[in-house]
Order: structure tokens, then C-alpha cells, then sequence
């Protein structure tokens, strides 16, 4: 079955500083991963998307992530936190016929 | 409609009652999920339609959960005879199906069961 785990429920970081979530997925063939952003009381919105045409992913708002098979990683990154940055963000593998499966999600702080 | 859109927006129903929740995806998505999110926690798979295959039901939690998808739209979400731990978010998105579509989710519908 393929699932995904997220390291650290909650992540502070100062304004301007790296942001970096991490993601490992479990999968016995080349999945479709995901990063989802939640903002308070809002559902969710697609940051980025990793479908096997490129390694290195960009997303809105600055973010991007890096498919790394040898490591079974999706990381999220962004150079430099805004305050609006703090939310919940969500790392999520697809199955063959489209089924999406979450991580337990990281809440990210923003800290002027 | 422009996104996937849920109603009630909240509902406030007493333990014992039955409660149906309603997802309107958006036009021309075959696939439809509903998803639980509890206070402090990930989102928990419910329930997943795609198309006319079988639905896969491996996440409701009990038999008091059940959904239907009608006419491959609309979908409602069930649940019977409501407790107390069943109070959460609830979240249904649509996509257009196949393993790396991007799903869009509703604002959820906010259950609590006093």
C-alpha cells in the first residue's frame, strides 16, 4: 500500500528564514505526490505536484519540492518564510486509479 | 459551479440523530472523495467514487457511515444514529480522475454532536 509520512507535526520558523518540510512516501512503483496547503478554517489547495516529468517541482507562492527516489522523499522548501506562510500543509500520495492518501500533516509557524 | 462546493457549511446535531452531508463537485470531474479531518489531525479517508467502478468504502469507519454519488455528481455522506467522536470536519473534492490528478476540495462541513 502507498502511504507517505511527515516529519514533525509543528515546525517554527523566523520570518525570512528556509522553510523545510519534510515527506517520505512508501510505494512499490513510481507514485504521484502532492503538497496540499491548508489555511485556517479553509479546505485545501494545491501547492505543487511531482508527476515524473521533472525531479525539481515549483509551486505557488515560492515553494517547490524535489523527488528523490533514493531516498523515497517529496521535501517542501521555500527560500524565505512570509508570515503568510502559516498554515497546515499536507503531503499526499495518489494510487493507480486516482485514490488520494494524506500524511498526518505539518503546521507550520511563522515567527516575526 | 466554479469549486466543489458543501452544505451545510456547519451542523450541530444531538448524539443519536441521523445527519447527511452534501458535496457538489465540480462539473465534468469523475472523481469524487470524502475525507474526515478531526481537531489536530490529518485528514482521514472516508470513501472514493470514480466514475462507475465500485466505490472504494475501506475508510468508513462504521456501518453507521455510508455514501452514494448520484447520476456521477452529486454526492451525501451518511451517518446514523451521530456520536460525540464522530464530530469533526468534513471534506469532499473532486477531480478528474487518474492517478495524478489534482483534486479540489470544498470549505467542509463542520459537524459537532452534543
Amino acid at each position: 500500500a502507498q502511504s507517505v509520512t511527515q516529519l514533525g507535526s509543528h515546525v517554527s520558523v523566523s520570518e525570512g528564514a528556509l522553510v523545510l518540510l519534510r515527506c517520505n512516501y512508501s510505494s512499490s512503483v513510481p507514485p504521484y505526490l502532492f503538497w496540499y496547503v491548508q489555511y485556517p478554517n479553509q479546505g485545501l489547495q494545491l501547492l505543487l505536484k511531482y508527476t515524473s516529468a521533472a525531479t525539481l517541482v515549483k509551486g505557488i507562492n515560492g515553494f517547490e519540492a524535489e523527488f528523490k527516489k533514493s531516498e523515497t522523499s517529496f521535501h517542501l522548501t521555500k527560500p524565505s518564510a512570509h508570515m503568510s506562510d502559516a498554515a497546515e500543509y499536507f503531503c499526499a500520495v495518489s494510487r493507480r486509479r486516482g485514490q488520494l492518501t494524506f500524511g498526518s500533516g505539518t503546521q507550520l509557524t511563522v515567527l516575526p | 459551479g466554479a469549486g466543489v462546493s458543501q452544505s451545510p457549511s456547519n451542523k450541530v446535531t444531538e448524539k443519536g440523530k441521523d445527519v447527511e452531508l452534501r458535496c457538489d463537485p465540480i462539473s465534468g470531474h469523475t472523481a469524487l472523495y470524502w475525507y474526515r479531518q478531526s481537531l489536530g489531525q490529518g485528514l482521514e479517508f472516508l470513501i472514493y467514487f470514480q466514475g462507475n467502478s465500485a466505490p472504494d468504502k475501506s475508510g468508513l469507519p462504521s456501518d453507521r457511515f455510508s455514501a452514494e454519488r448520484t447520476g456521477g455528481s452529486v454526492s451525501t455522506l451518511t451517518i446514523q444514529r451521530t456520536q460525540q467522536e464522530d464530530s469533526a470536519v468534513y471534506l469532499c473534492a473532486s477531480s478528474l480522475g487518474g492517478a495524478g490528478g489534482e483534486a479540489f476540495f470544498g470549505q467542509g462541513t463542520r459537524l459537532t454532536v452534543v
